[in-house]
């Protein structure tokens, strides 16, 4: 089946200080990807469209600014998170979408983010 | 606007028991799919089902089984004779023809199967 990988699985990291996070498509390739926050006990929300090759879309009310999303190639997103702050710490998951045009998406493992 | 509502917080059974958990969606589209996913305590998401909104038929797929009616708006998961391993949360997703993929997610559903 498709697979796919984000690293770190964890990070911790100071205020003030930024963080990339890695979602990687291993056996298939992805024109789309989503990433999706997940408070404790919470639900996912989407936080952006990540397309490759071009600007990604995000949702209402998060600020692209601080969540820099690049897609450079088919297999490989990345989200930086800038200027970390405590209210940042998170579990962040990438999902994967094949090329094929289905509505088949892939969850990687998700990121725990603690900023201290 | 599109929306899943699982209004089953959190729920509490005794191992061997069948348990339902209710998901309910709202769209305007025509063209939707379905989706119920399990979230372990580790936390990463499990697929269990997708279902298109052209295809009514209720399925099994061992002790899971899923009940969907367009009439209601509904989208069921039922678990038969559950085990302590059922333990987690789960989520019921909704994604619009038009919405490019993009998932919406319900609230979640924590069931705790206990021994």
């Amino acid at each position: 089946g498709a697979v796919v990988s984000q690293h770190p699985s964890w990070v911790i990291c100071k205020s003030g200080t930024s963080v990339k996070i890695e979602c990687r498509s291993l056996d298939f390739q992805a024109t789309t990807m989503f990433w999706y926050r997940q408070f404790p006990k919470q639900s996912l929300m989407l936080m952006a469209t990540s397309n490759e090759g071009s600007k990604a879309t995000y949702e209402q009310g998060v600020e692209k600014d601080k969540f820099l999303i690049n897609h450079a190639s088919l297999t490989l997103s990345t989200l930086t998170v800038t200027s970390a702050h405590p209210e940042d710490s998170s579990f962040y998951i990438c999902s994967a979408r094949d090329q094929t045009g289905t509505y088949e998406q892939y969850f990687g493992p998700g990121t725990r983010l603690t900023v201290t | 606007a599109q929306k899943v509502t699982q209004a089953q917080t959190e729920i509490s059974v005794v191992e061997k028991e069948d348990v339902t958990l209710d998901c309910v969606y709202e769209t305007r589209d025509t063209t939707y799919y379905l989706f119920w996913y399990k979230q372990p305590p580790s936390g990463e998401l499990v697929f269990l089902i997708r279902r298109n909104s052209f295809d009514e038929q209720n399925e099994i797929s061992g002790r899971y089984s899923w009940n969907f009616q367009k009439s209601t708006s509904s989208f069921n998961f039922t678990i038969t004779a559950s085990q302590v391993v059922d333990s987690a949360v789960y989520f019921c997703a909704l994604s619009g023809g038009n919405q490019g993929g993009k998932l919406i997610f319900g609230q979640g559903t924590e069931l705790s199967v206990k021994p």
